[in-house]
């Protein structure tokens, strides 16, 4: 069965420094999603993507983040200046394009932890 | 704006025992409902959703829920737990939208 698949699982950076985490959507997906949990609390939507541009995004998004389809394959979300507040654990998710419930297929997270 | 309520933020229960956990969802259109369970520093494994038709739905492991629109919930049930059960579950709502809403979570505690 496809599935969303993302490196690293887990990435240790110093605050102030940059960090790019990657994903796989599944293969005939065209929407693209991050989300991002805090240790113990509800997991919350970053951004979405669709034919190359952010269709929406949250307030959590803001200047530092940016999210980029390098590749006919790769998903990633790149955090320029990480804080100590960015540790948490990221999901990518995907989904159809052409269906109205939109049911996204998380990947298994890449826990970020800023020191 | 959509929102997602669970109203327990921890249910604790025996082996072999039922269980029900209670979600709450607002939106003014029509919404779709999806189960999530998360096992210990694991991913999102979609447990079961409802996108219309039958508003009993049945999902993996055993589980089942009930959409009902009059009371805006979407209970996820199990009749019989077992140990392995035990993680956290989040009930999510989507409107056809690009953005899915998650609840705070509940997390299944199953004791032998």
């Amino acid at each position: 069965e496809p599935e969303v698949t993302q490196t690293p699982s887990h990435q240790v950076t110093q605050m102030g420094q940059e960090v790019i985490l990657r994903c796989v959507p599944i293969s005939n997906h065209l929407y693209f999603y991050w989300y991002r949990q805090i240790l113990g609390q509800k997991v919350e939507f970053l951004v979405s993507f669709y034919n190359n541009e952010i269709s929406e995004k949250s307030e959590i998004f803001d200047d530092q983040f940016s999210v980029e389809r390098p590749d006919g394959s790769n998903f990633t979300l790149k955090i320029r200046s990480t804080k100590l507040e960015d540790s948490a654990m990221y999901f990518c998710a995907s989904s159809e394009a052409g269906v109205s419930y939109n049911e996204q297929f998380f990947g298994p997270g890449t826990r970020l932890t800023v020191l | 704006a959509q929102s997602v309520t669970q109203l327990d933020s921890q249910v604790p229960v025996f082996e072999e025992a039922p269980v029900e956990l209670r979600c709450n969802y607002s939106s003014s259109v029509s919404v779709y409902l999806f189960w999530y369970v998360q096992y210990p520093n694991q991913g999102l494994q979609l447990l079961l959703k409802y996108l219309s038709g039958s508003t009993l739905v049945k999902g993996i492991n055993g589980f089942e829920a009930e959409f009902n629109k009059s009371q805006t919930s979407f209970h996820l049930r199990k009749p019989s737990v077992h140990i392995s059960d035990t993680a956290e579950y989040f009930c999510a709502v989507n409107t056809g939208g690009f953005k899915t809403i998650f609840g705070a979570g509940t997390r299944l505690f199953v004791k032998a």
